[in-house]
């Protein structure tokens, strides 16, 4: 079946600028995440949905960066005012069970953003 | 929070020899280790992950194992293939909670021929 799908698969933006990433969930996964990843790091965890639950956003980095779920499926992160720091690639995983039952989180392709 | 250490950064092979890749963690409430194979341009792929109620797990030419006193994990690839190059991450999480993994910083893996 389909995987999760991502777009843009990449994004140049000027610093100050508004940009909005989309991330499409396996089909029936419940939970949703997105982390960051830095060139040559580790992933980052950003922020959690769970089903109608109140988001995780302690991974958040600023107040620039905010996300939301419509209807428990397609997920848009969006980062204000950009900065040259918010380059990286940003990662989208959907895990099929509801917490605590499965913690096999799936990862899409991922969004390239670059900020000049 | 959690912290993840992940060793070596880089690790070259030669095809067919085994390759061992090792990781703490600091949270001994942590109780789900995944593994993630991430290649070029690509999302990482899940490849094989442990839970804290067994000690090793094997599928094909892949293992691994668990050491919850010692807080450490380590990802065992024998018989490398030039296809195994990649970059892996270990990671760590708590289930039945948020479930949000923390990744180590990534292994980079060369096999050469």
């Amino acid at each position: 079946g389909a995987g999760v799908s991502q777009s843009p698969s990449n994004k140049v933006t000027e610093k100050g600028k508004d940009v909005e990433l989309r991330c499409d969930p396996i089909s029936g996964h419940t939970a949703l995440y997105w982390y960051r990843q830095s060139l040559g790091q580790g992933l980052e965890f950003l922020i959690y949905f769970q089903g109608n639950s109140a988001p995780d956003k302690s991974g958040l980095p600023s107040d620039r960066f905010s996300a939301e779920r419509t209807g428990g499926s397609v997920s848009t992160l969006t980062i204000q005012r950009t900065q040259q720091e918010d380059s990286a690639v940003y990662l989208c995983a959907s895990s099929p069970q509801p917490r605590g039952q499965s913690d096999t989180q799936y990862f899409g392709p991922g969004t390239r953003l670059t900020v000049l | 929070g959690e912290n993840v250490e992940q060793h070596p950064s880089t690790l070259s092979v030669q095809e067919g020899d085994s390759a061992v890749i090792k990781c703490t963690y600091s949270d001994s409430a942590s109780n789900y280790f995944p593994w993630y194979k991430q290649e070029l341009g690509k999302g990482p792929q899940l490849i094989i992950d442990i839970r804290s109620n067994v000690g090793e797990k094997k599928d094909q030419r892949i293992a691994v194992t668990l050491n919850k006193t010692a807080k450490h994990f380590s990802l065992h690839i024998t018989e490398t293939q030039p296809e195994d190059s990649a970059v892996y991450f270990c990671a760590a999480s708590i289930s039945g909670t948020a479930s949000k993994l923390t990744f180590g910083t990534g292994t980079r893996l060369q096999v050469t021929l």
